[in-house]
């Protein structure tokens, strides 16, 4: 099993609002994600990392952003939440293999 | 553009019965493939990899078929259990760096 957590697991929140969601990893790995997922379909990938100080944009838009200051730790911000960022969001970690946390839920109202 | 795609989106099998879920991809350089498990919320689970020189890997009451000759990845679910109900997604590895491009998910239903 996969030492990575994701926080917080559910989040409902208002329009406008700036939210961070976390994820952390203990396993030691350079290389991090994040992915978007909406309910019953494929994973889109947002944000990715080599390694502290490096992160690069994903294949799916988004207006989130993220920061990579430790190896363990890989947070997601959104600046001004919109309804159209309600959905589930994955973190991952790897040498090779990607190994996913439990996810946010991101509902915003 | 390439892709990895899924054949059925649900399958159904009863209990104790063999599951075979399967996958076309079309990037034939992608070198590793991955399958993931997801239960309803949470996030994928990795259940069994296999790199581009192998055509067969086994694990517990899993087994992974790569045709490269067709660009088609299968999984099968040897005594198909309940807990085994899920989403089940291919994915594959393109790149030095470890990313993934996943299908679309099967949803696997076991009924008694």
């Amino acid at each position: 099993e996969a030492d990575i957590y994701q926080t917080p697991r559910y989040l409902v929140i208002g329009t406008g609002k700036k939210i961070t969601l976390e994820c952390s990893q203990t396993m030691g790995h350079d290389k991090m994600y994040w992915y978007q997922q909406d309910p019953g379909m494929e994973l889109h990938l947002i944000h990715y990392s080599y390694g502290v100080n490096s992160t690069e944009k994903g294949d799916l838009s988004s207006e989130s952003t993220v920061s990579r200051i430790r190896t363990e730790h890989f947070p997601l911000t959104l600046e001004s939440a919109r309804p159209s960022h309600t959905s589930q969001y994955l973190c991952a970690s790897s040498y090779e293999t990607q190994y996913f946390g439990p996810g946010t839920r991101l509902l915003v109202l | 553009g390439e892709s990895v795609g899924l054949h059925l989106p649900t399958l159904s099998v009863q209990e104790g019965d063999n599951s075979i879920i399967n996958c076309a991809y079309s990037n034939s350089a992608s070198d590793y493939f991955i399958w993931y498990k997801q239960e309803s919320g949470k996030g994928p689970q990795f259940i069994i990899d296999i790199r581009s020189n192998m055509d067969k890997r086994q694990g517990q009451r899993v087994t992974v078929l790569l045709n490269k000759t067709v660009k088609h990845l299968s999984l099968q679910i040897a005594a198909t259990q309940p807990g085994d109900s899920a989403v089940y997604f291919c994915a594959e590895n393109i790149g030095s760096w470890g990313k993934l491009q996943f299908g679309a998910g099967t949803q696997v239903v076991v009924t008694p």
